[in-house]
């Protein structure tokens, strides 16, 4: 049973098109949430940690929120360069293990 | 930056052969792991290790084996190498127990013949 769940698969975007990737996870005591960037032939690389609902993270075109039940990796003013597989990972309960999602295929056209 | 190497990008193996993929982080992290990341999968934790000689069970530990003999180093094996383990191997490490941010190498994309 999955306990991170990531939405969509893939995403196709036009360059300028906004838009938002989701991690939804049904876990008790989360302790964080981390989203890493994946590029093709490349492991993850870190972008964030959140660790309360109602926390918010940005870096360039990046905005990282938190709620109770999800995450969600908000991408404004998409460029072709953000191409790539977003993961979520959390982090819960007694374990310092982190759990991830099957992650986001985004594509940004030119 | 925290650098970890991973010491083959492409290997191609035989059925039944023992396979070694090693790990080297140079920032004196405590805790590596090794995961494997197959299409529609995910990331799945085979093994990990929160200091020296110390291993713990991830999710998908059968058929592999791990040794961590210096504090940098962190090797997956694999005993007899079996055509459903071709896979994207990743390593990772991080500083501490209760600083989960990981930082990853390369992987290794082992393919068993």
């Amino acid at each position: 049973e999955d306990q991170v769940t990531q939405s969509p698969e893939a995403l196709r975007l036009q360059e300028g098109e906004s838009s938002s990737l989701n991690c939804s996870y049904t876990v008790s005591g989360l302790r964080g949430l981390f989203w890493y960037r994946q590029d093709p032939g490349k492991g993850p690389e870190f972008l964030f940690t959140l660790y309360s609902a109602g926390e918010e993270k940005e870096k360039e075109r990046l905005k990282a929120t938190l709620t109770k039940k999800e995450s969600f990796l908000h991408i404004t003013a998409p460029k072709p360069e953000d191409s790539a597989t977003y993961l979520c990972a959390v982090q819960a309960g007694g374990s310092y293990i982190p759990t991830f999602g099957r992650g986001t295929s985004l594509i940004v056209h030119p | 930056d925290v650098k970890v190497t991973q010491s083959s990008r492409y290997l191609v193996k035989r059925t039944g052969e023992k396979v070694f993929l090693e790990c080297v982080q140079d920032m004196d992290h405590e805790n590596m792991f090794w995961y494997r990341q197959d299409p529609g999968l995910g990331l799945r934790l085979i093994y990990f290790s929160y200091d020296v000689k110390m291993k713990e069970k991830g999710d998908i530990p059968e058929g592999y084996s791990v040794s961590r003999e210096k504090k940098e180093r962190f090797s997956l094996i694999l005993e007899s190498a079996s055509t459903n383990q071709t896979s994207m191997y990743l390593c990772a490490s991080s500083l501490t127990t209760g600083n989960e941010k990981l930082f990853f190498g390369s992987g290794t994309q082992l393919s068993v013949l």
